[in-house]
């Protein structure tokens, strides 16, 4: 069974600064896809950045990027430069290769301090 | 273009009612999956439709089932109500099986009394 564990319920950064989220895995399958994605008070799931588990080049887009590690089926969201607007839920998710199905971690509240 | 709409965006029902939940997707998407977010389950995984037939369920009971119709547009139904069953409902809709992208719209909150 897929399952995804996200170990950090809250977490806080200091605005410019830099915050890691960390999200593991378990999975059978060689071919997936892993996201991250941010779910603001306005409860709109937003896609923030995915990764193709064949690729090993992280992924990246903008401030956003990730640490691949497929051994040992880790995923971690990197952001950088922390904006007021980056406060949210954010939630780790795996979908296998084909489907449209998505299994989610129970996610992690980002506070952003001015 | 416009985005993935549920209607109604907020609901209350009383214990025993059923409820229909409505999800239309972006125009051409044809893959709709549903959603449970409550604050001690998280997300789980309710259906996913393609093309009007649904291709996964999740692990709920009888009492929850969905359809899809052939402009795409889906819906959900859940019977006889359980006060565990107020939560966030979320839509998700994609072009197709394969594709990587999947849109969510903002769902509905159900509140059972």
């Amino acid at each position: 069974a897929q399952t995804v564990t996200q170990s950090q319920p809250e977490m806080s950064v200091q605005e410019a600064e830099t915050v890691t989220l960390s999200c593991t895995y378990d999975t059978s399958e060689s071919d997936y896809y892993l996201f991250w994605y941010k779910q603001p008070p306005s409860r709109q799931m937003i896609l923030v950045i995915r990764q193709e588990a064949y690729k090993q080049q992280n992924a990246t887009e903008n401030r956003f990027s990730v640490n691949f590690q497929k051994a040992a089926k880790s995923f971690s969201l990197k952001i950088s430069d922390s904006q007021l607007g980056d406060a949210a839920m954010y939630f780790c998710a795996y979908r296998i290769y084909t489907g449209n199905q998505f299994y989610f971690g129970t996610g992690t509240s980002l506070t952003v301090i001015p | 273009k416009a985005g993935v709409t549920q209607t109604p965006r907020y609901l209350i029902k009383t214990r025993g009612q059923q409820v229909t939940l409505s999800c239309s997707p972006i125009s051409g998407h044809r893959s709709v999956s549903w959603y449970q977010q409550t604050p001690g389950q998280g997300l789980q995984f309710l259906f996913e439709y393609f093309s009007e037939t649904q291709r996964n369920k999740g692990n709920f009971p009888g009492r929850f089932s969905g359809r899809q119709f052939s402009n795409s547009r889906s819906e959900m139904n859940v019977s006889t109500l359980e006060l565990g069953d107020s939560a966030l409902y979320l839509c998700a809709s994609s072009l197709g099986q394969s594709y990587t992208e999947a849109f969510f719209g903002q769902g509905t909150r159900l509140t059972v009394v």
